[in-house]
């Protein structure tokens, strides 16, 4: 069965202090990982697609890494306004186009 | 550019109680359209997707039903609300391709 998991469940930093947030995931033929963030009360937003192993995105602080069995979501420098919760998620072949997602990590940055 | 609509933001219903909940999207053609549910301490989990009118695929089977009565509109319903029935409802649209999903602003129901 398709499985995506995320670790930590949460996760406090204070401003500035770098860390990444992992996603593991077990599918067959992976057609692409997204990551996305939420904000309380929100639908997610799209940040990121990695359709190889080895490919690398950016955007302003994030920055996402593929291997052939986990992403990595980098975040340099956080500040507070980067807290949210980070989803990770797959492609399902069975499902056509639809995704399966992890359950997030929810990170606070402190000032 | 592609805008999705969701509403309402907010709905308690009581137990027992119809249930309709609409999405429409604006600004693309024949996109997929999704339905998911977040429950607290759970991720979001599917409930249908369709690739064009009338073409509903179920991914759990459920107290829920959804319908695609034109291109860009998306509904989800219910004839009698659980208990269980509550949580984050999100619908979201795709293109055709490895593209990525697009949320709306999702529907908090609770049912009493």
């Amino acid at each position: 069965e398709d499985q995506v998991t995320q670790s930590p469940e949460a996760l406090r930093l204070q401003e500035g202090e770098s860390s990444s947030l992992n996603c593991s995931y077990t599918v067959s033929g992976l057609r692409g990982l997204f990551w996305y963030r939420q904000d309380p009360g929100k639908g997610p937003e799209f940040l990121f697609t990695l359709y190889s192993a080895g490919e690398e995105k950016e955007k302003e602080r994030l920055k996402a890494t593929l291997t052939k069995k986990e992403s990595f979501l980098h975040i340099t420098a956080p500040k507070p306004e980067d807290s949210a919760t980070y989803l990770c998620a797959v492609q399902a072949p069975q499902a056509g186009t639809a995704l399966i997602f992890g359950k997030g990590t929810t990170l606070s940055v402190s000032s | 550019s592609q805008t999705i609509h969701q509403w309402p933001a907010t709905l308690v219903q009581p137990v027992g109680s119809p249930l309709s909940l609409e999405c429409t999207v604006e600004g693309t053609s024949n996109p997929n359209l999704y339905w998911y549910r977040q429950a607290a301490g759970r991720g979001l989990q599917l409930l249908f997707y369709s690739v064009g009118i009338g073409q509903i695929s179920s991914e759990v089977p459920q107290n829920l039903s959804a319908s695609r009565p034109q291109d860009r509109q998306f509904i989800l319903s219910s004839k009698k609300l659980l208990l269980s029935d509550s949580g984050f409802y999100l619908c979201a649209w795709s293109g055709t391709d490895n593209s990525p999903l697009h949320f709306g602003n999702g529907t908090r129901l609770t049912v009493t």
